[in-house]
């Protein structure tokens, strides 16, 4: 079955400064990988998705997240944070494994504060 | 477009009542969702519909949940009877066809309280 964790349930950054956001996941097959954004009481909203076209993949809001077969890992970047990024991110992660593939397993999230 | 809509957006009830919760996807999706969000278990998918059919509800966590979908516009997520350790954000949520490259449009969620 797959996993996700993402490393850091909680990353403060400064206004300006990058923004990394980790995500590690297993999976037995090659995964569709997704990073979504939640914000205060509202749902998720997809940022990006790795289908395997690409291993950088860009996203709304200047997002981009890596896709590394070696590290088995997804994790999401920004070069320089604004306010509205505040936020709780979530990795996803899926594979095309028969019964399961319509199935997300989603990581835990990661809460992004932005300082001015 | 209208997204995912949900109602009621809250929902206060005590114990031993039954809860409805209420999910009308995108039109035109052909999968249909329910998670449940607490902050001790992150993000569970409970059940999910093709078609309106349900397709695996191995994630529904008891016999006092269910899920229906009557037709491709409208489906609910019923609690009966409810208990305070179902209190938790209740999101629909829809894809298109061809799964794996269509992303999941959520809904805002219904905030449930059981008291």
């Amino acid at each position: 079955a797959q996993s996700v964790t993402q490393l850091g349930s909680h990353v403060s950054v400064s206004e300006g400064a990058l923004v990394l956001l980790r995500c590690n996941y297993s999976s037995s097959v090659p995964p569709y990988l997704f990073w979504y954004v939640q914000y205060p009481n509202q749902g998720l909203q997809l940022l990006l998705k790795y289908t395997s076209a690409a291993t950088l993949v860009k996203g709304i809001n200047g997002f981009e997240a890596e896709f590394k077969k070696s590290e088995t890992s997804f994790h999401l970047t920004k070069p320089s944070a604004h306010m509205s990024d505040a936020a709780e991110y979530f990795c996803a992660v899926s594979d095309d494994s028969g019964g399961s593939n319509y199935k997300l397993t989603f990581g835990k999230g990661t809460l992004l504060t932005v300082n001015p | 477009d209208a997204g995912v809509i949900q109602s009621p957006r809250h929902e206060v009830t005590e114990m031993g009542q039954e809860v409805t919760l209420r999910c009308k996807p995108i039109s035109g999706h052909d999968y249909l969702f329910w998670y449940r969000q607490t902050m001790m278990r992150g993000l569970e998918l409970l059940i999910y519909f093709n078609n309106n059919v349900p397709i695996d509800d191995s994630g529904m966590p008891e016999d006092r949940f269910s899920a229906k979908m009557p037709n491709a516009s409208f489906s609910t997520l019923k609690i009966q009877p409810s208990e305070p350790r179902d209190s938790a954000v209740y999101f629909c949520a829809s894809s298109l066809a061809g799964w794996g490259f269509q992303p999941q449009h959520f809904g805002d969620g219904t905030r449930l309280s059981i008291l």
